[in-house]
């Protein structure tokens, strides 16, 4: 079944301890983002990459780290997290981009930071 | 910038028409619009390029003025399952896709 899959799904943790979430997709596309959803303010984007090796800031990138060492995976990584932080994480991609082609979505990571 | 939809909320009941519109301050080459029930992931419903094309499925269907840099999206007669938050996604440029979403557009669709 072609899916974006996002782990884990639920995530709790202190502030300044590192952590990582994972994004994996298997319908090979060269386009990869990542989305924080907080309410009224819709989804903002963190950081996107348009394939392997190349990365590119969105809206809101401080505070956030990203790689694209293979194609399949873009790992979402918060260096030093914060209680502004705490949000929905949702990973999407798309082939080859997103001017003619849908995003499709993981199922989200809801992160809170105390 | 992120693009301003309108309504931000809107309460119909089984069998009205919707209209929900997204617009942009900058030029845009492409229009995307998504549904979100809640707790659940955006889905993609449709997207529109310049050219003033104007698409639909269903009972839902959508259309992009790219000289008003903006799009509309009508939902007709519609259903219960229609309900949920309606987001548009705006590409500025091909070639370096960024694309961003406005803060949508909260729907509930009353017996």
């Amino acid at each position: 079944e072609a899916q974006v899959t996002q782990n884990p799904r639920y995530l709790i943790t202190v502030t300044g301890k590192k952590l990582t979430v994972t994004c994996s997709q298997n319908m090979n596309h060269e386009y990869m983002s990542w989305y924080r959803q907080d309410p009224g303010l819709g989804l903002r984007q963190i950081y996107y990459s348009m394939n392997v090796e190349v990365t590119d800031k969105g809206d809101v990138p401080e505070g956030y780290k990203v790689s694209r060492k293979e194609k399949r995976n873009f790992p979402l990584i918060l260096e030093s997290p914060s209680p502004n932080q705490t949000s929905l994480y949702f990973c999407a991609s798309s082939s080859p981009g997103t001017v003619n082609s849908p995003l499709h979505f993981g199922n989200g990571t809801r992160l809170t930071v105390t | 910038q992120q693009p301003v939809q309108s309504p931000q909320a809107v309460i119909l009941r089984e069998g009205e028409d919707a209209v929900i519109n997204c617009s942009s301050s900058k030029a845009l080459y492409s229009v995307h619009w998504y549904r979100q029930k809640h707790g659940e992931a955006p889905v993609f419903l449709m997207i529109l390029l310049k050219g003033g094309e104007q698409k639909g499925h269903d009972k839902i269907s959508a259309s992009f003025n790219e000289k008003k840099q903006q799009s509309s999206l009508y939902l007709t007669a519609s259903q219960l399952s229609y309900s949920g938050t309606y987001f548009c996604g705006t590409d500025k440029d091909f070639g370096n896709e960024k694309l961003t979403f406005g803060t949508g557009t909260r729907l509930t669709i009353i017996p």
